[in-house]
C-alpha cells in the first residue's frame, strides 16, 4: 500500500532561516510524489512534483525538494523562510495504476517568526 | 485561464437535510476528484469521475456520491447528513490519467451541519 508520513506536525523557524519539512513515503512502485501548501481558508496549491527526471525538484516560492529511494525520502527546503511562507504544507503520494487518487500526508504546520 | 472553481464556497445545513456541491475543472480538463478534509481525519480521497465514469471510490459511505456531466463539471451529494459530515470539501481538477500529471484544486466548500 501507498502512503506518506510527514515527521513533524509543526515547525517553528525564524524568518530568513532555512526551512525543512521532512516528508517519507512507502510505496512498492516508483513513486509520483509532490508537495501542496495551503493557506488559511484557501484551496491547495501545487508547490512541486517528482516526475522521475530529475531527483532534485524546485518549485515555486524558492522550494525544492530531493528524492531519495535509498532512504524512501522526499523532504522539503527552502533556504530563508519568509513571513509569508507560514502555512500548511502537504506531501503527497499518487496511487499508481493510472488514477487520480491522492494520499495525503497528516500535513506540517509551518510558522514562521519575525 | 480560469481556475478550479466550486460553489458555493459556505453552506450549513440541518441533520438529516442532503446538500449538492458543485465543481467546474479547468477548461480542457477531464478528470474531476473530491475529497473531505477535516481536523481529526486530514484530507481523504472520496471519488474520481473521469469522462462521466467513476473511476475510483475512497472509503465513505454510500450516503456520500457524485456524478460527471458531459462538460466535465461535477456534482458531489450527501443525503441524509450527519454532524461529522461538517467539513472542508476540495475538488481536483486534472487532465487526464497520465501518473505525474498535477491537480489542480479549488477553495473549497465549506460544509457545516448543525
Amino acid at each position: 500500500a501507498q502512503s506518506v508520513t510527514q515527521l513533524d506536525s509543526h515547525v517553528s523557524v525564524s524568518e530568513g532561516t532555512p526551512v525543512l519539512l521532512r516528508c517519507n513515503y512507502s510505496s512498492s512502485y516508483s513513486p509520483s510524489l509532490f508537495w501542496y501548501v495551503q493557506h488559511p481558508n484557501k484551496g491547495l496549491q501545487l508547490l512541486l512534483k517528482y516526475t522521475s527526471a530529475a531527483t532534485l525538484v524546485k518549485g515555486i516560492n524558492g522550494f525544492e525538494a530531493e528524492f531519495k529511494k535509498s532512504e524512501t525520502s522526499f523532504h522539503l527546503t527552502k533556504p530563508s523562510a519568509h513571513m509569508s511562507d507560514a502555512a500548511e504544507y502537504f506531501c503527497v503520494v499518487r496511487l499508481s495504476g493510472g488514477y487520480n487518487k491522492l494520499i495525503f500526508g497528516a500535513g506540517t504546520r509551518l510558522a514562521v517568526h519575525p | 485561464k480560469a481556475g478550479v472553481t466550486q460553489t458555493p464556497r459556505y453552506l450549513i445545513k440541518t441533520r438529516g437535510q442532503q446538500v449538492t456541491l458543485s465543481c467546474s475543472p479547468i477548461s480542457g480538463h477531464r478528470s474531476v476528484s473530491w475529497y473531505q478534509q477535516t481536523p481529526g481525519q486530514g484530507l481523504q480521497f472520496l471519488f474520481e469521475y473521469f469522462s462521466e465514469t467513476q473511476r475510483n471510490k475512497g472509503n465513505f459511505p454510500g450516503r456520500f456520491s457524485g456524478r460527471q456531466f458531459s462538460n466535465s463539471r461535477s456534482e458531489m451529494n450527501v443525503s441524509t447528513l450527519e454532524l461529522g459530515d461538517s467539513a472542508l470539501y476540495l475538488c481536483a481538477s486534472s487532465f487526464g490519467g497520465q501518473m505525474n500529471t498535477e491537480a489542480f484544486f479549488g477553495q473549497g466548500t465549506r460544509l457545516t451541519v448543525v
